[in-house]
């Protein structure tokens, strides 16, 4: 079955590292994004993108950049992780206007 | 900006009521609205997706209606189960935004058995 995969599904790093987390989907959706989710804030979106190459900044990428070489896979960067970034990452794809999300990525930053 | 908001953010309810969960949303300029739910430590799953032209969708016990004129939706949850348990969340694609959804903040959902 086509699904959204996510990876790791939990980590844990260091202030100052650089992180990345990965996104796979197997639909062939052009349309992408990564969101986190914070209690008090509900999900906030990152960054998308509407195809290969294509890439933009959502409410909250102070931080983070995205790349997409291809149409499966968004990767997130997190340059300099620091502990504000603490949070749940999802990311979904979007097919005939709903979308669909990943299990989640939990990143603790220490 | 479109801002969502829902109301109660947690309800207790005992088996084999029916209830209703509120979404409302400040920009009545929409292209559609979707619920979703979500279980604890899980991503969220679609349960209903509602196009502007629309005023309701239905999948099984749940019905979702939509009034785009008074930025307003509910999800109707009839005969509810302990396996409803969950946050439900509904978010909004605002007219000109591509793709992207802005989000409430949920209401979490508990069937006692």
């Amino acid at each position: 079955d086509a699904e959204i995969t996510q990876s790791p599904r939990h980590k844990i790093t260091e202030t100052g590292r650089q992180v990345t987390l990965a996104c796979h989907q197997t639909w062939n959706h052009n349309n992408m994004f990564w969101y986190r989710q914070d209690l008090g804030h509900g999900l906030r979106l990152i960054h998308y993108s509407y195809g290969v190459q294509d890439t933009n900044k959502g409410e909250v990428s102070d931080g983070y950049s995205v790349s997409r070489s291809n149409t499966e896979d968004l990767p997130l960067t997190l340059e300099s992780a620091a502990s504000s970034q603490t949070s749940v990452y999802f990311c979904a794809s979007v097919c005939n206007y709903e979308q669909y999300f990943g299990p989640g990525t939990r990143l603790t930053v220490t | 900006k479109q801002e969502v908001t829902q109301i109660p953010a947690a309800l207790s309810v005992p088996e084999g009521e029916n209830l209703v969960l509120n979404c409302s949303f400040t920009d009545s300029a929409i292209y559609n609205l979707q619920w979703f739910r979500q279980d604890p430590g899980k991503g969220l799953t679609s349960l209903l997706l509602i196009q502007s032209s629309q005023r309701e969708q239905t999948s099984g016990r749940l019905n979702a209606s939509l009034d785009k004129s008074s930025g307003r939706s509910t999800l109707y949850i009839a005969a509810s189960q302990p396996g409803d348990s969950a946050t439900y969340l509904c978010a909004v694609r605002p007219g000109g935004s591509g793709s992207r959804l802005t989000f409430g903040e949920g209401t979490q959902l508990t069937v006692n058995p």
